[in-house]
């Protein structure tokens, strides 16, 4: 089965630092990965999905950006963190395709002060 | 239509009492519909799912009713007990690469 791993699970960072968040996954190839934010533990937005190397679409404009430098590696990361950016941050994957379930990871915690 | 709609925001039930919670979606292009459980700190964990060729699932205490016609769907808790006491998500996935539309959450608190 696949896992997802993710780094570091709690941030605590100032404003107008830079972000670098990690994401890998095991068990699948190919798989589809997403980033998601939760903001004060409720609702879950979808910032950034990719199908594969190098292929990112944005769903909301924002401070943010994501990468995915190998199959089974997504990075969310900013150059300059606003106190916005704080919140519960979740990189999930789906198998390749459209028609499969998607699993989370256990969440990055970020917190910018 | 994007939005899935989630009712109760939060919702309290009695130790074997029955939690109902219900989500209603606009888009017809939908084709899968989770739920999801989350604990605190934790990220959502797939609870149950439905097709929408399908009335009713059930999964031991856990069932989901679906209603093609009206657009709703809802998870019911028979039996709950105080370790479902977590946030829960319903979500719709979109035709185009999985992505999933998720509703606001409802925060089930089941006293002993």
């Amino acid at each position: 089965s696949q896992t997802i791993h993710q780094w570091p699970a709690t941030l605590v960072q100032p404003v107008g630092s830079p972000l670098s968040l990690e994401c890998t996954v095991e068990g699948t190839s190919n798989p589809n990965l997403y980033w998601y934010r939760q903001a004060a533990g409720r609702g879950l937005q979808l910032l950034f999905y990719s199908v594969g190397i190098g292929q990112i679409s944005s769903e909301v404009p924002q401070n943010l950006s994501a990468s995915r430098p190998q199959d089974r590696q997504f990075i969310l990361s900013s150059k300059k963190l606003l106190l916005s950016d704080s919140g519960f941050y979740l990189c999930a994957l789906s198998r390749a395709g459209t028609g499969n379930t998607i699993y989370f990871g256990e969440g990055s915690w970020l917190t910018v002060v | 239509q994007q939005q899935v709609k989630q009712s109760p925001q939060s919702l309290i039930v009695q130790k074997g009492g029955i939690s109902i919670i219900n989500c209603a979606y606009e888009n017809t292009a939908f084709d899968y519909f989770p739920w999801y459980q989350q604990f605190p700190g934790k990220g959502p964990a797939l609870l149950i799912a439905i097709r929408p060729d399908v009335s009713e699932k059930k999964e031991g205490r856990f069932t989901i009713s679906f209603n093609k016609s009206a657009k709703q769907f809802s998870l019911h808790i028979m039996d709950s007990q105080p370790g479902d006491s977590a946030t829960y998500f319903c979500a719709a996935r979109g035709p185009s690469y999985g992505k999933l539309t998720f509703g606001q959450g409802t925060i089930l608190t089941v006293h002993p």
